[in-house]
């Protein structure tokens, strides 16, 4: 079965550094997502992505924050310098173009800062 | 309040018993998907409900949608311990692509 994958699983940064996180979605796929989880609380939208470009974009994903889609395949999220509330989990989602179709999302990417 | 909103935000119960999650929203959607999370896990879909349907069975789920109240139900049927997660309904806009709006989620626990 197809599925969303991400790496890597668990990423430590120091505080200011710059992370990226990747996802490879599901080929075929025409949107993608990320969205966050800080811990305890609940799945956060960042940001969605379709025909190589930004369709939507919440309030969190604020310019320190970049998405790109390099070579068709990888789906990256970019954090320019990370802060400790950036501590989270961070998914990657696809969905095929139908309304009425389940987003796939991959295991997600647990990212430190401290 | 926020879209989508589950209750109860904890539930404990027996092994055998039914569990029932309820999820409110409020804005007009597309359709409302149900999520199961693992401790510290990814998000499992278990159930989509379009806005035109009334009730979903899936195995020993049962998801119910009434769009004039803005609300659905989970209802997890002979639960066992291996049901035991935090689950979360997400709603989904009638953009075409549009994001999901996630609720704040229901821990279940289901004692052996």
């Amino acid at each position: 079965e197809p599925e969303v994958t991400q790496t890597p699983s668990h990423q430590v940064t120091q505080m200011g550094q710059e992370v990226i996180l990747r996802c490879v979605p599901i080929s075929n796929h025409l949107y993608f997502y990320w969205y966050r989880q800080i811990l305890g609380q609940k799945v956060e939208f960042l940001v969605s992505f379709y025909n190589n470009e930004i369709s939507e974009k919440s309030e969190i994903f604020d310019d320190q924050f970049s998405v790109e889609r390099p070579d068709g395949s990888n789906f990256t999220l970019k954090i320019r310098s990370t802060k400790l509330e950036d501590s989270a989990m961070y998914f990657c989602a696809s969905l095929p173009g139908a309304m009425n179709t389940e987003a796939f999302f991959g295991q997600g990417t647990r990212l430190t800062v401290v | 309040s926020q879209q989508g909103e589950e209750d109860p935000q904890a539930l404990s119960i027996q092994e055998g018993e039914n569990a029932t999650m309820n999820c409110s929203y409020k804005t007009s959607i597309n359709n409302l998907q149900w999520y199961r999370q693992n401790s510290g896990r990814g998000l499992v879909h278990l159930i989509l409900i379009r806005s035109n349907e009334r009730e979903k069975h899936s195995g020993r789920l049962r998801v119910t949608l009434d769009t004039s109240k803005k609300s659905s139900s989970l209802l997890i049927t002979a639960s066992r311990a291996a049901d035991t997660a935090s689950y979360f309904c997400a709603t989904r806009k009638e953009t075409s692509g549009s994001r999901l709006t996630f609720g704040e989620g229901t821990q279940l626990t289901v004692n052996p």
